[in-house]
Order: C-alpha cells, then sequence, then structure tokens
C-alpha cells in the first residue's frame, strides 16, 4: 500500500460525457501528479501540483482539467470524452517540489473505458 | 519527451541475474537517476536511485557509468515475480517545475 488513494477504480461512461477523478496523496506531500497509460503505452505526464499552485503541464489536452484542493487532495476532469481517452490514470505523490532524490508513490490507478 | 533510452523488452531465467541498461547520454550534474517498475495490474513504484556512485537496497544495486551517461539496474537473482515494466528516469535536483517523464521502459520477462 503506497498511501495514495485514487477513486474510482473503475469508470465505464460514454463519448461526450465528463468524469472526475479524485486522488488522495500520502499524508504530507505536498506534490500531486496525473499520468494517463494507454493500452501497451508508457506513462504520459498531465501535470502537476504543488501546494495547490500549478507547477507544470505535459501534453494535457484542453478537454482535460485539475485542480489540486486545499487538504491536497486532487482531481482531474476529463470533458467531452472521446474513445481515445479509454485508459489507466494514475496519480503519485511526492513530499517535496523539486526533483532530486524524492521518491514518488502511485496510487493504484482509475480505469476509464468510454464506450 | 524522455531523456532515457532503454531496450523495449529483455529476457531473463529465473535465479539468474539481470542486468537492464539505460542510456542518458544527455545527463546534467544536478539529475538523480531514479528506476521504477510496474508490476501487472498495478501502479509503479519505486525501486532505486542515485547521482554519481553506485548504490545497493534490499530489491535492487544501481551501477552508475563513470560518465554518467548511462546505468544499470541490476537485479541480482530474479523471480518470477519481477517481471514487470521498469522504467529509468531523471529527476533534476535544481528543477521547480518538474514533469518526471517516463518513457516506455523495458519490459522484463522471466523464464522459469
Amino acid at each position: 500500500d503506497s498511501g495514495v488513494t485514487q477513486t474510482p477504480k473503475h469508470l465505464i461512461t460514454a463519448t461526450g460525457q465528463r468524469v472526475t477523478l479524485r486522488c488522495s496523496p500520502r499524508s504530507g506531500d505536498l506534490s500531486v501528479y496525473w499520468y494517463q497509460q494507454s493500452l501497451d503505452q508508457g506513462l504520459q505526464f498531465l501535470i502537476h501540483y504543488y501546494n495547490g499552485e500549478e507547477r507544470a503541464k505535459g501534453n494535457i489536452l484542453e478537454r482535460f482539467s485539475a485542480q489540486q484542493f486545499p487538504d491536497l487532495h486532487s482531481e482531474l476532469n476529463l470533458s467531452s470524452l472521446e474513445l481515445g481517452d479509454s485508459a489507466l490514470y494514475f496519480c503519485a505523490s511526492s513530499v517535496e517540489l523539486v526533483g532530486g532524490s524524492g521518491e514518488l508513490f502511485f496510487g493504484e490507478g482509475s480505469r476509464l473505458t468510454v464506450l | 519527451d524522455a531523456k532515457t533510452t532503454q531496450p523495449n523488452s529483455m529476457e531473463s531465467n529465473e535465479e539468474e541475474p539481470v542486468h537492464l541498461p539505460c542510456n542518458h547520454s544527455t545527463i546534467s550534474g544536478t539529475d538523480y537517476i531514479h528506476w521504477y517498475r510496474q508490476l501487472p495490474s498495478q501502479g509503479p513504484e519505486y525501486v532505486i536511485h542515485g547521482l554519481t556512485s553506485n548504490v545497493n537496497n534490499r530489491m535492487a544495486s544501481l551501477a552508475i557509468a563513470e560518465d554518467r551517461k548511462s546505468s544499470t539496474l541490476i537485479l541480482h537473482r530474479a523471480t518470477l515475480r519481477d517481471a514487470a515494466v521498469y522504467y529509468c528516469i531523471l529527476r533534476d535536483a535544481m528543477n521547480r517545475d518538474d514533469k518526471i517523464i517516463f518513457g516506455k521502459g523495458t519490459r522484463l520477462h522471466i523464464l522459469p
């Protein structure tokens, strides 16, 4: 158990719909990262938040948005869903802002299926 | 884009050592080398990291080339449970906008 909680674990929805994925980081961790992993693909970096502030963006679609709340949990919002958005979405947390020697802790992921 | 290059897949026999290579020719002086692995149907998990010197922990060893342009993750005695995708990534200690780019990693197959 990494201490990172993601909900829901599985989600099936239709094209055009909107979903929200939730991530609770480990206690005390201020950084939250979101990744997308499509079938047989590597981890695609989406976005990084630190203590409520957006710090870095990857190839995140305009239909996707995220935020980190004062209690440090984070939500990833996916709208106008397309079939190609079907993927595993992972959240990771770490205590520090900068890179270096810090360890990332990943949740078990949310599997999104768009029909 | 990933700043590291790894073979797509490797095979090894159970109970034998495994050497997983990673090239990072554009590494900077403040980049740490990290390894993570992703077991089937799970999120990635931390394996080991280092800066310049070789490192050992209970899971693996990390051998870093003298010029730091490559590194090797060593599993001393592979088991079937080590079958996973292994990712080599760089994390800059000076970067406050840390994107942490993972590539596709190396898929390790362990043969019984």
